[in-house]
């Protein structure tokens, strides 16, 4: 299993261009989540999943859309790059279960600059 | 809403005991996690609480009381590697797949 995968890396941006940031997990995990992290703090969550063709917005959706046409797919598009949107940008996944303890398993993450 | 307090940096020395403390105020508590992230990675699991009491995982413990709102992570005979950010998160909503809410977290440096 390679887990959560995130694509690009490192990304660096113009104001006002577009981009996707890529998340695909191979666990067959049904909630899938993206999250924001500005320097020196903690994550905040732009938007999550239930399952395919469901998504739902958490703390901070503005400036972001996302789609859910596969379980395993979970892109968070970015329309119109502004310079508040430079952040690290983390992918995570779980599976439901009757286990109330299992951890979301994290991407390692997509830094995003835009300038 | 929510809010969740931690400390911003905490400093301790190697082969000591330091601990961490988490505040929250939500609604729908199901439940709260420690996370450890060192610097340029992805956060890692540490431990779970959703009753009341201490959690002791090897050199980590994670204690919880829900009326208080309070939780905190203790770690003990600290090495250099445990320096690293500390963020306590909290789920909201039923099962295991409730969104986590997260804290700031806190920044341990560990010194010799």
């Amino acid at each position: 299993n390679a887990g959560v995968t995130q694509t690009p890396k490192f990304r660096i941006l113009k104001i006002g261009q577009s981009m996707t940031l890529q998340c695909t997990q191979d666990m067959n995990h049904n909630y899938m989540y993206w999250y924001r992290q500005d320097p020196g703090m903690g994550l905040k969550l732009i938007y999550y999943s239930v399952g395919a063709g469901i998504t739902d917005k958490g703390e901070v959706p503005n400036g972001y859309n996302v789609s859910r046409s596969t379980t395993e797919d979970f892109p968070l598009r970015l329309e119109l790059a502004a310079p508040s949107q430079t952040s690290v940008y983390f992918c995570a996944s779980i599976r439901q279960t009757s286990s109330y303890n299992s951890p979301l398993h994290f991407g390692n993450g997509t830094r995003l600059t835009v300038t | 809403g929510q809010n969740i307090d931690q400390p911003t940096e905490m400093t301790a020395t190697e082969g000591a005991i330091v601990q961490i403390n988490c505040t929250y105020q939500t609604s729908g508590f199901n439940g709260l996690f420690w996370y450890q992230q060192h610097a340029g990675e992805a956060p890692t699991f540490l431990s779970y609480n959703v009753l009341d009491g201490l959690e002791e995982k090897g050199r980590f413990s994670s204690f919880l009381s829900r009326s208080k709102g309070y939780s905190y992570l203790l770690l003990k005979e600290l090495q250099m590697k445990d320096s690293a950010s500390y963020l306590c998160a909290v789920r909201k909503g039923s099962g295991n797949t409730g969104k986590l809410i997260f804290g700031q977290g806190t920044t341990l440096q560990v010194k010799p």
